[in-house]
């Protein structure tokens, strides 16, 4: 089993829909959490972190459980631009120096007019 | 406008040959990341370094990879001998506190070895 799945997707939904996504993690010790975004023959860039509490920023929520081990991202009224491949993050805290830093295999977005 | 530079964009060789790709991390920046990603595995971890020391490298095969850093300003990825499973797109990326946070990506090196 990997330490993070997400499901690859395609997820392939109208314009001003609402979409989630789930990642889980095998780890109980993990410690940070992160969406990143990538497009196609780009490289990934931060869309926002994962709090314990939950965070919205605009249009996008994320959310932790740590109880069942994963994390959300939600989007709503999604627009073309939104169109891409969504990276889950996971960070284990290996000792006071290190981290073990694990990137999902990507979830992929597809907006349609 | 702070970036992490990578140099070069792309690279062909041909098995057998040493490939070298360098990294530019943001100033100020103290921890430093290489990645690779193939359709096939996704994003993985190659190695990381903090103030310049290697910190992990567990995801490098050994015989054939090497990471250092000779200053606080470049990154050096090294193949040698480089073989056609090497073919992938290469991400170097920098973090300012440890790694633990936001971490910012290159361009990448995207490399074709034939």
């Amino acid at each position: 089993r990997k330490e993070v799945e997400q499901d690859p997707g395609p997820f392939n939904v109208p314009e001003g829909a609402t979409v989630a996504f789930n990642c889980t993690y095998s780890n109980s010790a993990s410690q940070s959490f992160f969406w990143y975004r990538q497009d196609c023959r780009k490289e990934p860039k931060l869309l926002m972190s994962v709090y314990s509490s939950g965070n919205e920023d605009g249009r996008f929520t994320a959310q932790l459980n740590r109880a069942s081990q994963y994390i959300s991202l939600l989007i709503r009224d999604s627009k073309l631009s939104d169109s891409a491949t969504y990276l889950c993050v996971v960070n284990q805290l290996l000792y006071s120096s290190a981290s073990k830093i694990i990137f999902g295999s990507g979830t992929r977005l597809s907006i349609r007019p | 406008d702070a970036r992490v530079t990578q140099t070069p964009r792309h690279k062909v060789t041909e098995m057998g040959q040493e490939v070298t790709m360098r990294c530019q991390p943001i100033l100020g920046h103290n921890t430093v990341f290489w990645y690779r990603q193939t359709m096939m595995q996704g994003l993985e971890l190659l190695a990381y370094f903090r103030n310049r020391a290697p910190l992990d490298d567990s995801g490098m095969p050994k015989d054939r990879f090497s990471a250092e850093m000779p200053d606080a300003t470049l990154a050096t990825l090294k193949i040698q001998p480089s073989e056609p499973r090497d073919s992938a797109v290469y991400f170097c990326a920098s973090g300012p506190d440890g790694g633990y946070n936001e971490q910012f990506f290159g361009p990448g090196t995207r490399l074709t070895v034939l």
